[in-house]
């Protein structure tokens, strides 16, 4: 089972501020097969980037995903209001998926 | 539109058994993966386990903590997904999300709203 550690933790920023997370594999994730959602409080959440770095129908172009192998990003260009929420990165590689722990952005 | 909506959450004590239910619409059920993925409370998410469709003979895998006491099982003729939850913990508190695979990639591009379960004596 492959482990995904999420960093940091929390990242406090400003609107407009660049926002960079970080996602580590604890082995080689298959054909870049990594995603990230986005969970705002008391909703599910939703499909934000696929196989690393396509972004999923209807994500706004200041989200991106890159890496591969075991260390990927997400990286927000600048922030707007809706986008302070919870960033899960997840791997469906293999048979068995897992999601990272989730890093919170917070307002400055 | 597409829209999953979950139904039989609720309370039951530590060694019971729930079974919840997952009613889908607007798409083409039997030719996508579904799954379920839970979220404790205040805690982030873990995926539970996933069917194939028919065409992959309707193949299940589970996370290792519910392996052996879940299954989830599909109908494709009432597009609903069911999952049959043994031998409750109270670890298995949870808001449990039905969620949808694309078809180019495995990922889940649609939730629904989620069902609380907790599981307390």
């Amino acid at each position: 089972e492959i482990v995904l550690t999420q960093f940091p933790g929390t990242l406090s920023l400003s609107p407009g501020e660049r926002a960079t997370l970080s996602c580590r594999a604890s082995q080689s994730v298959t054909s870049n097969f990594l995603a990230w959602y986005q969970q705002k409080r008391g909703q599910a959440p939703r499909l934000l980037i696929y196989r690393a770095s396509s972004r999923a129908t209807g994500i706004p172009d200041r989200f991106s995903g890159s890496g591969s192998g075991t260390d990927f990003t997400l990286t927000i260009s600048r922030l707007e209001p809706e986008d302070f929420a919870v960033y899960y990165c997840q791997h469906y590689g293999s048979s068995l998926w897992t999601f990272g722990q989730g890093t919170r952005v917070e307002i400055k | 539109e597409v829209q999953l909506v979950e139904s039989g959450g609720g309370l039951v004590k530590p060694g019971g058994s729930l079974r919840l239910s997952c009613a889908a619409s607007g798409l083409t059920f039997g030719t996508v993966w579904m799954g379920w993925v839970r979220q404790a409370p205040g805690k982030g998410l873990e995926w539970v386990g996933r069917i194939k469709a028919n065409a992959f003979a309707g193949a299940t895998d589970y996370a290792a903590p519910v392996q052996g006491r879940f299954t989830i099982s599909r109908d494709d003729s009432k597009n609903t997904l069911d999952l049959q939850m043994n031998s409750l913990k109270t670890e298995d508190t949870a808001v449990y999300y039905c969620v949808k695979t694309a078809i180019s990639d495995s990922v889940f591009d649609y939730w629904g709203q989620g069902t609380l379960v907790t599981v307390s004596s």
